[in-house]
């Protein structure tokens, strides 16, 4: 079952524009991880943010965690064309395992 | 980050014959996983490929229709058994944590197979 939900499920904004998409889990982690996947390629892996992290940078990508509602956001800043794909969110057990959420498809448009 | 390669690529396979997928990682991990991803749709996670044991699989995949071997740490297989069109799906394996100093809890992926069956 999914661990995690990403909303919006669909995202388009103009290149430029910074992208927020966000992702709530149901039970506790260890740690939350943002893939993005081009289509019908495989997932590279953008930024892990732990248990006991608020806030994570790198490059473009800010991540936020926030442990008491359960959610997470991944922001994207001056978005370009390539950064079209599908956003998934991956919430890490105890047990080592994700779970991923159902995804956010971001179009960029030029 | 960890390179992880998948053989093959893609393939078109009829039902009720069966394919084996392999998965190698480009260092030792001490986990690796198997996840299916339907057209559309997210990554479910299949089973826990334990090395030189029975893998340990989730709710709703059992060892007959998806085999999983892992005879050391930077090798696993996956075979789907007696296919029908409904087992069409991306296939990605992934390896978490390394003996060579990455992060420890950063789960890496490989590039999948598309698996079409008629």
């Amino acid at each position: 079952s999914q661990q995690g939900e990403e909303d919006p499920q669909a995202l388009s904004i103009q290149e430029g524009e910074n992208a927020t998409m966000n992702c709530s889990y149901k039970t506790s982690i260890n740690n939350l991880q943002w893939y993005r996947q081009n289509s019908g390629r495989g997932l590279v892996h953008l930024i892990l943010i732990r248990s006991n992290e608020r806030e994570k940078h790198s490059g473009r990508l800010r991540v936020t965690l926030d442990t008491s509602k359960k959610s997470s956001s991944l922001l994207i800043t001056a978005s370009r064309a390539a950064d079209t794909a599908s956003y998934f969110c991956a919430a890490g057990n105890r047990d080592d395992k994700i779970i991923f959420g159902k995804g956010t498809r971001l179009h960029i448009l030029p | 980050s960890a390179v992880i390669s998948q053989k093959p690529s893609r393939d078109i396979c009829q039902r009720g014959t069966s394919l084996t997928i392999q998965c190698q990682v480009d260092s030792q991990v001490t986990m690796m996983f198997w996840y299916r991803q339907q057209p559309g749709q997210s990554l479910t996670l299949i089973a826990t490929a334990n090395q030189g044991s029975e893998a340990t699989y989730e709710s709703g995949f059992v060892i007959d229709k998806f085999p999983i071997s892992r005879p050391n740490l930077t090798f696993s297989t996956l075979t789907v058994s007696n296919m029908s069109p409904e087992d069409s799906s991306i296939y990605l394996c992934s390896g978490l944590g390394t003996t060579s100093g990455r992060a420890r809890d950063t789960q890496y992926f490989g590039p999948g197979t598309r698996l079409t069956v008629l």
